[in-house]
This record gives structure tokens, sequence and C-alpha cells, in this order.
């Protein structure tokens, strides 16, 4: 069956530095890849979503990019906020549904 | 702004009670899901619809069962609850059929079973 492997459960960097979550997948489909960011309370929201090869996918200062070869999908961003303090999943679309992974959860400190 | 609306929002209740909880949704989607997310925050999918019709039935407990009266309403009911039941049922839609499309969430229904 699918399945989507986030390696880092929990995440606590500085404001400023870079962000970088890992995400990679195994599924027998041609699949979308998506990012998922809940803040504390609220509902799971989606950040980014790419089905293209190689392509880099941004919105709200993420970025990530779909590679294929390495059935890889990781989050980054430049420099952190202290607002991007959130939990994020990774997820795809397989057969008839969308899996996600365990979640990482990103705490960013002044 | 919240286009899948979930009630109720908490719920707290004994060992053995049945409870319910209720979801539409206003973006004309065709399909629906529920998703439990438990104390550990994981995410798994328990049932989907598609125009009414069941299309993804996870292994879950006999005591859950779905509810769809239009494709815009997709209910849950627990018949007898357990302690292990206690997590936050989401409610999602998706304008693709058979989960091609981006999920919208509900705000969630948080169930308490002491």
């Amino acid at each position: 069956g699918d399945s989507v492997t986030q390696t880092e459960g929990l995440v606590t960097l500085t404001e400023g530095l870079p962000v970088m979550l890992n995400c990679t997948y195994q599924t027998a489909y041609s699949t979308f890849l998506f990012w998922y960011v809940q803040h504390l309370n609220e509902a799971p929201k989606l950040l980014l979503k790419s089905s293209t090869d190689n392509k880099r996918t941004e919105h709200q200062g993420f970025h990530a990019t779909l590679h294929k070869s390495s059935s890889s999908f990781h989050l980054q961003k430049s420099s952190a906020q202290l607002s991007d303090s959130a939990l994020y999943y990774c997820a795809l679309n397989g057969n008839e549904k969308i899996t996600f992974g365990a979640g990482t959860k990103l705490t960013i400190k002044p | 702004e919240t286009a899948v609306f979930q009630t109720p929002n908490y719920h707290v209740t004994q060992v053995g009670n049945e409870v319910s909880f209720n979801c539409k949704q206003t973006l004309g989607h065709d399909t629906m899901y529920w998703y439990k997310q438990d104390s550990k925050k994981l995410l798994k999918i328990m049932f989907s619809y598609n125009n009414k019709q069941l299309i993804v039935n996870e292994t879950v407990p006999r005591r859950f069962s779905p509810q769809s009266s239009d494709k815009a309403h997709l209910n849950l009911r627990i018949k007898s609850v357990e302690p292990e039941d206690s997590a936050v049922y989401l409610c999602a839609s998706s304008p693709g059929q058979r989960g091609t499309g981006q999920l919208y969430f509900g705000e969630g229904s948080k169930l308490t079973v002491l």
C-alpha cells in the first residue's frame, strides 16, 4: 500500500534560520504530493501540492520540488518566522485516498 | 473562510454510549471523508464517500458507521464508544473524485471517552 515517511517528529529552530522538513513516499500510482499545515487548534490546510517531476512549487514563502527518482518531496523555507510554528504533514494521493505521514512539529524560537 | 462544518466541536461521554458527529460542506464537492487524528496527531483515513457511494472503508471497528444522505453531508456514528476512540474526528471534502484533489478540512470534533 501507499506510505509516507517524515523522519523528523520534532524540529526546533531559531527565527531567521532555514527550514527543511523531509518527506519520502512509496506508491504504485502516478500521484500528487501535498504539504498540509495545521496551526494550534485549527484545521489542517493545504500549503503546497505538486505532480510534476523536478518542478519547484512555491507558496507563502515555502517551496518544495517533487523528485520521482528519489520519491521525495522535501519542504523548505529560506528564513523561519515565529508564525511558522505548526504541525506539518506530507501526504500523497494514491488509490482512491490521500495518505498522510506522521507529521513534523515545527517550533520556531525567537 | 470555513466551508466544511462539523457538529459538535466537543463531546465528552462514558464508555458504552453512542455518539454521532455531523458534517456538511458548502463547496459543491463530490467526495467527503472522515479522518481520525489521535493523541499523537496521526491522521488516518476512516471512510470516504463519492456522491453518496462508499469508496474507502478502512479497517475500523464495526461500531463505527458512516452515513451520507447527499453529497454535501457525511455523518459518523459510533455505536458503543471505547476509551481508544478518544480523538479528534476530522471531516474533509475534495473537489476530485477518488482522492485526486486537495482536501478541505472542518474544524474537527473532539471526542473524550471517560
